[in-house]
């Protein structure tokens, strides 16, 4: 399964709602995504598992949707901390991993 | 707070050997999903392999036969032994863990880097 990510980059201001695509080369079995946030030089955060599930801790600004081929991480309000790159995981086959999604700072 | 924290990374010649640890606390090996991943410069995240918590594991074919996973349990730390190293080994190596799944990664560590070259 291939992972693409849409858009590259996203640039936004605090505050705006983020929307982020990953659309899988054929179904993604029982929902099986995940969704990570990486910063340099931190440990990337799991966010979001089983397509929509939230993983403890995570805020509820965070939320994920879709099923099949096409899902979706929305941000409702973004705050200074979310600007980071985000990237999807498929596990319904070999873990593969989308090419990420940059969200910066307009 | 569980914190994993990778060593090892260095520049290695093709052909030769590497190995990678990563310490763990808070956060118990022996009874969770570890696994490694990597990242190349400039491409995407690569599941390396896993060591389910009843100590099964599992290799991506690009490593199979040349890379090993393991676990020590007294000292809390996941391994991976990387011999035959290529060029295309080079890359950022993290290391993670998840007590519910082996196929997404609730905890991870920064990463170490290796750099395969001659």
């Amino acid at each position: 399964i291939v992972l693409t990510q849409s858009p590259g980059t996203l640039s936004l201001s605090p505050g705006e709602r983020a929307t982020l695509s990953c659309r899988a080369s054929q179904s993604v079995t029982s929902g099986y995504l995940a969704w990570y946030q990486l910063k340099p030089g931190q440990a990337p955060r799991l966010l979001i598992y089983h397509a929509s599930a939230r993983a403890p801790g995570i805020p509820d600004r965070f939320s994920g949707s879709g099923s099949g081929t096409d899902f979706t991480l929305t941000i409702s309000r973004l705050e200074p901390e979310d600007f980071a790159v985000y990237y999807c995981q498929e596990y319904s086959n070999l873990r593969m991993f989308g090419q990420g999604t940059k969200v910066e700072m307009k | 707070e569980v914190q994993l924290v990778e060593s090892g990374g260095d520049l290695v010649q093709p052909g030769g050997s590497l190995r990678l640890s990563c310490a763990v606390s808070s956060f118990t090996v022996g009874d969770n999903h570890m696994t490694w991943l990597r990242q190349a410069p400039g491409r995407r995240l690569e599941w390396v392999a896993t060591m389910y918590a009843g100590g099964i594991t599992y290799y991506a074919d690009s490593v199979k036969g040349r890379f090993t996973i393991s676990r020590d349990i007294s000292k809390n730390t996941l391994d991976l032994q990387m011999n035959s190293l290529r060029v295309e080994d080079t890359a950022l190596y993290l290391c993670a863990g998840d007590c519910c799944s082996p196929y997404h990664f609730g905890h991870w560590g920064q990463g170490t880097r290796v750099t395969v070259s001659s």
